[in-house]
């Protein structure tokens, strides 16, 4: 079963529009990690934002804000008056801490291809 | 401060053949993961470093093999070589195999293209 699903395959925008990007994730641990990682052209997966399990508030910073919903297992990223250089694949990921083997290791969506237009 | 390196850029091998890829972890990083990315996929694990041993793996078959030095960096070695090895693979590294919830640092990753 996919972790962590991204249902937005492609969106478009027109530059200076607020856009949100989609996520939903499945974990049986308690504490875990929430990541947005943008990966423009050249391939190197930059880090955005995270948010552990115990922590449900919401923030801003600068244009990105995120909102972290344990109840709906959501974790939705906003990127506020969008500019052309936002262009980029974002991919939101899970670290799981629970006991076990898996410390440490990501679970990838399949990424939203974000497109401004000027 | 040195972020993660990754080398080569760019490589073309035929099936069948065996490859290595090198990362550098970022400075002050102990701990490097491989991950695989399809196109138009997300990465998916392959497998993590840590003390110069694999901590864990993902669901990779036995070609993909790896190792750690002393000085923290690390190799993907990929042997019989199948088309759909055709990827961007991406080194990340971390501090503390542990260090849970701390955010990986990405490379830019070797393109491998088999023919």
């Amino acid at each position: 079963a996919q972790k962590v699903t991204q249902a937005q395959t492609e969106i478009s925008v027109v530059e200076k529009e607020d856009v949100t990007l989609d996520c939903v994730y499945e974990t049986r641990d308690t504490t875990y990690y929430l990541f947005w990682y943008k990966q423009p052209p050249s391939g190197e997966l930059v880090f955005l934002i995270r948010r552990n399990s115990f922590d449900e508030q919401n923030e801003i910073s600068g244009r990105y804000s995120w909102n972290f919903q344990k109840s709906t297992s959501s974790f939705n990223f906003t990127i506020t008056a969008s500019q052309v250089v936002d262009s980029a694949v974002y991919f939101c990921a899970l670290s799981e801490a629970g006991r076990g083997s898996t410390l440490g290791r990501l679970y990838f969506g399949r990424g939203t291809q974000l497109t401004v237009w000027p | 401060d040195a972020g993660v390196t990754q080398s080569p850029t760019h490589l073309i091998k035929t099936r069948g053949q065996q490859v290595t890829l090198r990362c550098s972890p970022k400075s002050g990083h102990d701990t490097v993961s491989w991950y695989q990315q399809a196109l138009g996929q997300g990465p998916q694990f392959i497998f993590q470093y840590y003390e110069e041993e694999e901590r864990q793996r993902g669901n990779f078959p036995d070609r993909f093999s790896g190792h750690q030095f002393p000085n923290y960096s690390s190799e993907l070695n990929v042997n019989a070589l199948l088309l759909g090895d055709s990827a961007l693979y991406l080194c990340a590294s971390s501090l503390g195999v542990r260090a849970v919830g701390q955010p990986q640092h990405f490379g830019d990753g070797t393109r491998l293209s088999i023919l």
